[in-house]
């Protein structure tokens, strides 16, 4: 299996802009997390889907941020309109159960906004 | 939500050296414990997950413990290399899903 499979692996986007983040999780894994990771805050849980529905979106940090996940081996993260502070890496990973199973994550994307 | 601590925030040792750190964190409401290892520029690399109060887990010169009834685990490298060099993780669930992470202990192991 390739592992989870995120792109792009770099953005960099002007203030305002719509940012798009793909994900595509390890086949047969039902659970899909993601992270963001800054130095202020470490690495932080976004939202987490179990069989494509979220389940606890509460790390959402605000109404820009958006989450979808289709279809089992598909999920997008949206910020829109996107800010500076919203610089930072985000990591998607996947699970084949619960907190117990080890979640495997992806390569990260690299989010620069101008 | 889980409060999860890490010490030391980071360590220096000479190859060859042994070493440790510990992970915190509240005994009650857990489900589960994670380690990872982290390298600049890669993304986190799993190493054990843990449930059992006195599990003990080992993967080459790297084990770690569990106490959840105090609430902490200890992460020991033995005769560090410096391809050890990496920040690790430790992330604890509760009874979802959700990992929480600790901040990490960055180890820097020199010639």
């Amino acid at each position: 299996d390739a592992g989870v499979i995120q792109s792009p692996r770099h953005e960099v986007t002007e203030m305002g802009q719509e940012v798009t983040l793909r994900c595509k999780p390890i086949s047969g894994h039902d659970y899909l997390f993601w992270y963001r990771q800054t130095m202020m805050r470490g690495l932080e849980l976004l939202i987490y889907f179990n069989n494509n529905v979220p389940i606890d979106d509460s790390g959402m940090p605000e109404d820009r941020f958006s989450a979808k996940m289709p279809n089992a081996s598909f999920s997008t993260l949206k910020i829109q309109p996107s800010e500076p502070r919203d610089s930072a890496v985000y990591f998607c990973a996947s699970s084949l159960a619960d907190g117990a199973d080890t979640q495997y994550f992806g390569p990260g994307t690299r989010l620069t906004v101008l | 939500i889980l409060n999860v601590e890490q010490s030391p925030q980071s360590l220096h040792v000479q190859e060859g050296d042994s070493t440790n750190f510990t992970c915190s964190f509240p005994s009650s409401n857990f489900y589960a414990l994670h380690w990872y290892r982290w390298e600049t520029a890669k993304s986190p690399e799993a190493l054990f997950v843990m449930t059992l109060n006195g599990d003990e887990k080992k993967k080459g010169r790297i084990s770690a413990t569990l106490n959840t009834k105090e609430g902490y685990s200890y992460l020991y490298i033995k005769g560090s290399q410096p391809e050890d060099s990496a920040t690790y993780l430790c992330a604890v669930t509760g009874t979802a899903s959700k990992l929480t992470f600790g901040t990490g202990t960055r180890l820097q192991v020199t010639l």
